[in-house]
């Protein structure tokens, strides 16, 4: 049962398109983050949140931005898609209090042309 | 060196095998987190530890803090069990996730 879902599943943009990644939670987690994973590969953070207006970068944050207007919620934008940023890409949240679990949405599979 | 390292990086296994999948890092933590990913699937937590062990039907997980060590098995694997595990950890000083690269498990019936 899914309580932290990511649209849309995949995605084909073109290059230089500006494309918005969502990322919705249920469960009024404060901590949200974005990660970036290639095949076989580890997971690279790219953003994260740790509550409403609180946003900070990771290790790719570059060439992205996020949003966190509402705790439900917190978007990823890359404003000109390259094909470099093919990868998968995903969300996850968990409570602010400690030692509290990870929740990850099903990821969205971006390739950009 | 990464600062999470996993071992094996691949595994395989007859079905009913025990399996023990490695983890040992070098910082302080206050939290590790044991995942698994299923092919094009979503990641799943398996478990989150601070200390000692836990256990969840077939999965056990144990955590040396001392050593900076942890370990999670699988008892009587199947098919089912095929998937990538990745070790995590939470990093005292930083409050960030640091990730294994993760083990590749094969099951075969």
């Amino acid at each position: 049962e899914a309580d932290i879902y990511q649209t849309p599943r995949y995605l084909v943009i073109g290059t230089g398109k500006k494309i918005t990644l969502e990322c919705s939670q249920t469960m009024g987690h404060d901590k949200m983050y974005w990660y970036q994973q290639d095949p076989g590969m580890e997971l690279h953070l790219i953003h994260y949140s740790y509550g409403v207006n609180s946003t900070e970068k990771g290790d790719l944050s570059s060439e992205s931005t996020v949003s966190r207007i509402r705790t439900e919620h917190f978007p990823l934008t890359l404003e000109s898609a390259r094909p470099s940023h093919t990868s998968q890409y995903l969300c996850a949240s968990s409570a602010i209090t400690g030692n509290s679990p990870l929740h990850f949405g099903n990821g969205t599979r971006l390739t950009v042309t | 060196k990464n600062e999470v390292e996993q071992s094996p990086q691949n595994l395989t296994a007859q079905e009913g095998e025990f399996i023990t999948i490695n983890c040992s890092y070098s910082v302080g933590i206050s939290a590790l987190h044991w995942l698994q990913q299923h092919p094009g699937g979503g990641i799943v937590s398996l478990f989150m530890l601070s200390s000692g062990k836990k256990k969840h039907g077939r999965l056990i997980a144990t955590i040396n803090i001392q050593e900076k060590h942890s370990s999670l098995h699988i008892t009587a694997s199947h098919p089912r069990d095929s998937a990538v595990y990745i070790c995590a950890v939470e990093s005292y000083n930083t409050d960030k996730l640091i990730f294994g690269t993760g083990t590749r498990l094969q099951v075969f019936p």
